[in-house]
């Protein structure tokens, strides 16, 4: 079965820290896709990047920045020079494509504060 | 271009009731998902409609079900509702391969609705 690991519940640091968001998957599956949405108070999950098996490549995107890495089954979040407004909660997931069907496994998030 | 709209936003119900909640993807958007998210389980995968058939269904019990119109609209209904069905359900929509096609699209949610069972 597959499975999504975020052993941070809570994270909390002041603005301008640097912080990484930890994420450890299982799957038997040698072809998936593994994404990063965030969850703001407003409840609605942001996209925010996907990247698929076979695509080692780290990737950065402005402040966001994401470490794949499929000898420790880790896909890690960093985010640099943290926001209040990066303040929401974090989820991980992984794809169940069996057969095209579009499903994801979630890990249970990590909720992550930025103090002023 | 619009993204996915549910409604109602806010909803309560009373043990025993049934509930109708309606979902509609980005324009061009085939396949619609639906997930629960409960502070005690997380977000859990409730099923996946694509071209009006249901293509996976996770591991809820037969009162909740869902169907998919020709324009890709969805609803999900929840018969006998129970305490433990207060949560939030978010409906994704993405471009979804047909079946037996290889790929993993990016999944796009709305805001959710709010149910809350007294």
């Amino acid at each position: 079965a597959q499975k999504v690991t975020q052993a941070q519940t809570e994270i909390s640091v002041v603005e301008k820290e640097d912080v990484t968001l930890d994420c450890v998957y299982e799957t038997r599956d040698t072809t998936y896709y593994l994404f990063w949405y965030k969850q703001p108070p407003s409840g609605e999950l942001v996209f925010l990047i996907r990247r698929n098996s076979f695509d080692e490549q780290n990737e950065i995107s402005g402040r966001y920045s994401w470490n794949f890495q499929k000898s420790t089954s880790s896909f890690n979040f960093t985010i640099t020079a943290s926001q209040v407004v990066d303040s929401a909660v974090y989820f991980c997931a992984l794809s169940d494509n069996y057969q095209g069907a579009q499903k994801l496994v979630f890990g249970q998030g990590t909720r992550l504060t930025i103090n002023p | 271009k619009a993204g996915v709209t549910q409604t109602p936003r806010y909803l309560i119900k009373t043990r025993g009731q049934q509930v109708t909640l309606s979902c509609s993807p980005i324009s061009g958007h085939r396949s619609v998902s639906w997930y629960q998210q409960t502070p005690g389980q997380g977000l859990q995968f409730l099923f996946e409609y694509f071209s009006e058939t249901q293509r996976n269904k996770g591991n809820f019990p037969g009162r909740f079900s869902g169907r998919q119109f020709s324009n890709s609209r969805s609803e999900m209904n929840v018969s006998t509702l129970e305490l433990g069905d207060s949560a939030l359900y978010l409906c994704a929509s993405s471009l979804a391969f047909s079946s037996g096609s290889w790929g993993t699209q990016t999944q796009y949610f709305g805001p959710g609705t709010r149910l809350l069972v007294l």
